[in-house]
């Protein structure tokens, strides 16, 4: 089955900066990335996704890179605020199957004031 | 609240007792999942339901069942099996699993379950 490895675990940065978060995917068959968001205590919601004939899709401050190659696809956000403070989660999903996605572990932004 | 709605949001059990948490949804989507989150463990998949009558072992279903039995309602049992039950449980669900396309997960607020 798929693996989604993602990184880093956690990351700190300062309001204004950027922050990227990186995942690897193992199957070469999968074909749709999505991005979850889940603020403390509350639901994951979906913010962006790309699909696998697309290698960038943007939405405001939020971007992801995809490399079919090396799979691995990124998420961007740009001029952080505080309000990206949140776990977010990568998935991929693969082609045929059950197209269930297999979701990484998750990264912990803290974007401080 | 979103269009799916987890039952409790905490719950507490003594050991060796099974519980059961509910979902429903009024999205008329088909498919119907559980994951368990636990800290540094990401989403995990317990079981998924594509259509109503039928559901698939996930990456961990051991301890664990479920049923549907209506296309609006997956329940998740936490049986006396399970050997580490305290977890946050996220109930989701979608359109359709049998696409090439996009397939948006819509989640649930989560159920918290302690045992004491």
């Amino acid at each position: 089955g798929e693996n989604v490895e993602q990184h880093p675990s956690t990351l700190s940065v300062q309001e204004g900066d950027s922050a990227v978060i990186k995942c690897t995917y193992s199957d070469s068959a999968s074909n749709y990335f999505p991005w979850y968001k889940q603020e403390l205590g509350k639901r994951p919601q979906l913010i962006i996704d790309i699909r696998s004939n697309v290698g960038e899709k943007k939405d405001q401050r939020i971007a992801v890179t995809l490399n079919k190659t090396a799979k691995h696809f990124s998420l961007h956000i740009t001029e952080t605020q505080p309000e990206d403070s949140a776990v977010y989660f990568c998935a991929a999903r693969i082609s045929g199957g059950s197209y269930i996605p297999t979701f990484g572990r998750g990264t912990s932004l803290i974007v401080h004031p | 609240d979103g269009g799916i709605t987890q039952s409790p949001k905490y719950l507490f059990r003594k050991e060796g007792q099974n519980v059961t948490l509910s979902c429903e949804q009024n999205l008329n989507h088909d498919a119907m999942y559980w994951y368990r989150q636990d800290p540094g463990q990401g989403l995990r998949l317990i079981y998924y339901s594509q259509i109503v009558n039928d559901f698939q072992k996930g990456d961990i279903a051991e301890g664990y069942s479920v049923s549907r039995e209506k296309k609006e309602s997956f329940p998740l049992t936490v049986t006396s099996a399970q050997k580490n039950p305290t977890a946050f449980y996220l109930c989701a669900s979608s359109p359709e699993t049998a696409s090439s396309g996009a397939n948006v997960l819509t989640f649930g607020a989560g159920s918290r379950l302690t045992v004491l």
